[in-house]
């Protein structure tokens, strides 16, 4: 079945700084590709997600990348504030027009430091 | 719109014991996806319902099982309660058939003591 590792487990940053985060995923027949931020006690909001036949979006102060040759994508946070501290999953949807089991990495926890 | 919403919110259980959650999707949605998140093993599939029929299905034991209505409300029951089996449980609500996002309940916060 579908592995995604998600690194780093934690990721401490300074207000206004950027902050990364990698995903890699071991099916090759994935082709959605969504994150999602959850704050402590919350749900998990979906903030941006991309398609297999996009290489990047954008919105506002993030952005994903996707590289399918290599099996990766990544979440970039740009101008970071306070209000981004949370714990932050990746996850990966093998293709088929009924398939909705979302496979997770084991998430991030972002602290921005004021 | 209004969004998922999740009954009970916090339940406490005994080992052995048997629980029934319930999730209402989105307004027009059809297919409500459940999932079990815990600090160790972080969030897992449980299955995934679609116009009162099981699609897809994770590897959970038997105990866990679901089903969904004809308003597209599903609900989950736990059997034979474990120790492990406490968890954040998060119902997901998606169109089903046309767009991929799914988007998340508050949960169930179950204790099994």
């Amino acid at each position: 079945g579908e592995n995604v590792e998600q690194h780093p487990s934690t990721l401490s940053v300074q207000e206004g700084d950027s902050a990364v985060i990698k995903c890699t995923y071991s099916d090759s027949a994935s082709n959605y590709f969504p994150w999602y931020k959850q704050e402590l006690g919350k749900r998990p909001q979906l903030i941006i997600d991309i398609r297999s036949n996009v290489g990047e979006k954008k919105d506002q102060r993030i952005a994903v990348t996707l590289n399918k040759t290599a099996k990766h994508f990544s979440l970039h946070i740009t101008e970071t504030q306070p209000e981004d501290s949370a714990v932050y999953f990746c996850a990966a949807r093998r293709g088929g027009g009924s398939n909705y089991k979302l496979t997770f990495g084991k998430g991030t926890l972002l602290t921005v430091n004021p | 719109k209004a969004g998922v919403t999740q009954t009970p919110r916090y339940l406490i259980k005994t080992r052995g014991q048997q629980v029934t959650l319930s999730c209402s999707p989105i307004s027009g949605h059809r297919s409500v996806s459940w999932y079990q998140q815990t600090p160790g093993q972080g969030l897992q599939f449980l299955f995934e319902y679609f116009s009162e029929t099981q699609r897809n299905k994770g590897n959970f034991p038997g105990r866990f099982s679901g089903r969904q209505f004809s308003n597209s409300r599903s609900e989950m029951n736990v059997s034979t309660l474990e120790l492990g089996d406490s968890a954040l449980y998060l119902c997901a609500s998606s169109p089903g058939t046309s767009g991929d996002e799914q988007y998340f309940g508050p949960g169930t916060r179950l204790t099994v003591t």
